[in-house]
C-alpha cells in the first residue's frame, strides 16, 4: 500500500525557516517524480514544484521559486520541502504527492502568525 | 500560468441524480507528447485529495465506473451518473501539461 506521511509544520514566525519532510512507502520512491501542494485555508489548492526521480531536476511556481526548495533522499525514501523568509500568506496544509498526483499525503499544517 | 475554470462552484443533488462539472482551460491543454494531462480530484470532508481520472477519461484502479471524464484541448467534463453520499466533497480538475501545473476553483457537491 502507498503511504506518503508529511511532517514538520507548526506554527512559525514570519521571517523564519521551516523544513517539510514527506516518508514514502509501499512503492519504489526513487523512481518517481514527487510534487508538494499546498492548500489555503480558504481551500484554494496551489502547486509548489516537483523533483525528478534521482533528484537532479526540479521545477517551480515562479512565484515561491525564490524562497522555496525540493529534494530528496532516495535512499531514506523522504522528500523534503525547504521554506524560507516564511510570510503569513504561506499558511495552508502542504501535502506531499507522486508527480503524477495519484498518492497524496494527509497533509502538515504550516501557520505563519507573530 | 494556465487558468482553469470550473463551473458551477456548488451543487446540490439528490442521490440517484446525475451530476456535471465542466472545467475550461484559457490555453490547450494537448501536449507535445499528444496526450492531454487533465485530470480530476476529489476531496472529502477532512481527507486528503484523491485522483479520481488522469488523462481525460482514464479511471484510477478502484474509482466505479458512475465516474466518466471527457473533453479535449480546453473544455473538460466530469460526469457522474447517478450520486451516491460517499461521492460528496469538492471536486478539483488539475492540470498537468503546462508550468506551473495550476487547479480549478473546486465545485462542492452536496446532497440535496
Amino acid at each position: 500500500e502507498v503511504q506518503l506521511v508529511e511532517s514538520g509544520g507548526g506554527l512559525v514566525k514570519p521571517g523564519a525557516s521551516l523544513k517539510l519532510s514527506c516518508v514514502a512507502s509501499g512503492f519504489t520512491f526513487s523512481d518517481y517524480w514527487m510534487s508538494w501542494v499546498r492548500q489555503t485555508p480558504g481551500k484554494t489548492m496551489e502547486w509548489i514544484g516537483d523533483i525528478k526521480y534521482d533528484g537532479s531536476y526540479t521545477n517551480y511556481a515562479p512565484s515561491l521559486k525564490n524562497r522555496f526548495t525540493i529534494s530528496r533522499d532516495n535512499a531514506k525514501s523522504t522528500l523534503y520541502l525547504q521554506m524560507s523568509n516564511v510570510r503569513s500568506e504561506d499558511t495552508a496544509t502542504y501535502y506531499c504527492t507522486t508527480g503524477w498526483f495519484a498518492y497524496w499525503g494527509q497533509g502538515t499544517l504550516v501557520t505563519v502568525s507573530s | 500560468d494556465v487558468v482553469m475554470t470550473q463551473t458551477p462552484v456548488s451543487l446540490s443533488v439528490a442521490i440517484g441524480q446525475p451530476a456535471s462539472i465542466s472545467c475550461k482551460s484559457s490555453q490547450s491543454l494537448v501536449g507535445t507528447s499528444g496526450k492531454t494531462y487533465l485530470n480530476w480530484l476529489l476531496q472529502r470532508p477532512g481527507q486528503s485529495p484523491k485522483r479520481l481520472i488522469y488523462l481525460v477519461s482514464k479511471l484510477d484502479s478502484g474509482i466505479p465506473d458512475r465516474f466518466s471524464g471527457s473533453g479535449s484541448e480546453t473544455d473538460f467534463t466530469l460526469k457522474i451518473s447517478r450520486v451516491e453520499a460517499d461521492d460528496l466533497g469538492v471536486y478539483y480538475c488539475l492540470q498537468g501539461t503546462h508550468f506551473p501545473r495550476t487547479f480549478g476553483g473546486g465545485t462542492k457537491l452536496e446532497l440535496k
